[in-house]
């Protein structure tokens, strides 16, 4: 089945030491996304890559950081996480980014940092 | 700014009862609503989407409707089962996408 695959589905980091999350599709969608999701909250999109063109939400810390190699994966990196950064993160992806496209979602990492 | 409220936060109900779960929006200028689950410590699963242009999507014993000009979505539940217990979100397409906070609904057997 074409499908959002995240690894790994829990990832524990110490404060301040860089991580990264990985996600991969096999839906040939153009469009990947990463959101970040704490408890009982809304997620909130940190930044979205269409095809190789990378864009960043304003109020996305610089902590963070993405890399798309390919149209099948994309990374999100966390250069120095702190205890605030503990959250799900999610990656999702569309098929282009006509705003009449349909998301479709990943099963998410648990991030926890000591 | 968007605003996407769900109210209420958390809902339980006994087997077997319809439920109504709703979504409100401050800004109708939208191009799609998108009703999500979420089981816990798990990622979203896409239920229904509904684009500006239509009224409602339906889908097995779920049915979504769409009233934009007064900024809100409903998710009807028909025939509720424990299965169905999980945490239901929104989400309002603009130029961006705006997520409400969800809904946690229990079904007890």
């Amino acid at each position: 089945d074409a499908m959002v695959i995240q690894n790994p589905r829990y990832q524990v980091t110490q404060f301040g030491k860089p991580v990264t999350l990985s996600c991969s599709q096999t839906l040939n969608h153009n469009v990947m996304y990463w959101y970040q999701q704490k408890s009982s909250q809304a997620p909130k999109l940190l930044f979205h890559y269409y095809d190789k063109d990378f864009n960043n939400e304003a109020d996305t810390p610089d902590n963070f950081q993405s890399r798309r190699p390919n149209t099948s994966f994309c990374f999100l990196d966390i250069r120095s996480p702190g205890l605030g950064d503990a959250a799900m993160y999610l990656c999702a992806t569309s098929r282009d980014r006509w705003l009449t496209n349909e998301q479709f979602f990943g099963p998410g990492t648990r991030l926890t940092v000591l | 700014k968007q605003e996407v409220t769900q109210i209420p936060a958390a809902l339980s109900v006994p087997e077997g009862e319809n439920l109504v779960l709703n979504c409100s929006f401050t800004d109708s200028a939208i191009y799609n609503l998108q009703w999500f689950r979420q089981d816990p410590g798990k990622g979203l699963t896409s239920l229904l989407l509904i684009q500006s242009s239509q009224r409602e999507q339906t889908s097995g014993r779920l049915n979504a409707s769409l009233d934009k000009s007064s900024g809100r979505s409903t998710l009807y539940i028909a025939a509720s089962q424990p299965g169905d217990s999980a945490t239901y979100l929104c989400a309002v397409r603009d130029n961006d996408m705006r997520f409400g906070a969800g809904t946690r609904l229990t079904v007890k057997p």
